[in-house]
């Protein structure tokens, strides 16, 4: 099956810095991908739509200063959250849906757990 | 806007014992999914329906979706220790990939 990669898997910052979770289609092209935020036991939470080549489509509270989305290629998507504070400690995960298929499978990555000092 | 409730949010079984998971949907589905995870894990891709009336299987899960396309069950035979996580359904339609999640089901199976 097709898979989609997350970098770092883990990270951990001090308060005030900014971080970059990158999320990778491994065999194929995807010129949407989404990225979600899970809290400690509760549901996936769409934040964004990250379209190829112009600008990502936020969901209603989620601040696009903050979170910064660029998808440079059809293979890479970027969530850079930006002086990031404790309570932007979560799992972010990112999905995936191939262009060249009209299955309307989608896939996910493996998620990047941020924890914020 | 469109939501999704899960039932039960937990549940316990006895190896060997067979489960229901339900998703509800307060609007019509257009393509509803269902994922395993692992807690701190990605999301496993299990089944996807589109039609009412459509049913899946695979392996010892299967998935159904109603007539009307407002509901979607989760069922596993015989269930086994490695069936044990969260089952999240997902509703959206294919051609965006845009899902909204229910709160999910964890599932524990006793040995």
């Amino acid at each position: 099956g097709a898979v989609v990669s997350q970098h770092p898997s883990r990270v951990i910052c001090k308060s005030g810095t900014s971080v970059k979770i990158e999320c990778r289609s491994l065999d194929f092209q995807a010129t949407t991908m989404f990225w979600y935020r899970q809290f400690p036991k509760q549901s996936l939470m769409l934040m964004a739509t990250s379209n190829e080549g112009s600008k990502a489509t936020y969901e209603q509270g989620v601040e696009k200063d903050k979170f910064l989305i660029n998808h440079a290629s059809l293979t890479l998507s970027t969530l850079t959250v930006t002086s990031a504070h404790p309570e932007d400690s979560s799992f972010y995960i990112c999905s995936a849906r191939p262009t060249s298929r009209n299955t309307g499978e989608l896939f996910f990555g493996e998620g990047s757990r941020l924890t914020v000092l | 806007s469109q939501e999704l409730e899960q039932s039960p949010q937990s549940l316990i079984v006895q190896e060997g014992k067979n489960l229901t998971i339900n998703c509800t949907s307060s609007k019509t589905l257009y393509g509803l999914y269902w994922y395993k995870q692992k807690y701190g894990e990605g999301l496993i891709f299990l089944m996807m329906l589109q039609k009412g009336g459509e049913e899946k299987s695979h392996e010892k899960i299967t998935a159904k979706l109603d007539e009307k396309k407002q509901q979607s069950s989760l069922h596993i035979t015989a269930s086994q220790p490695s069936h044990a996580g969260i089952y999240l359904c997902g509703a959206g339609a294919s051609n965006t990939g845009k899902l909204i999640f229910g709160q999910g089901t964890t599932l524990q199976v006793k040995p």
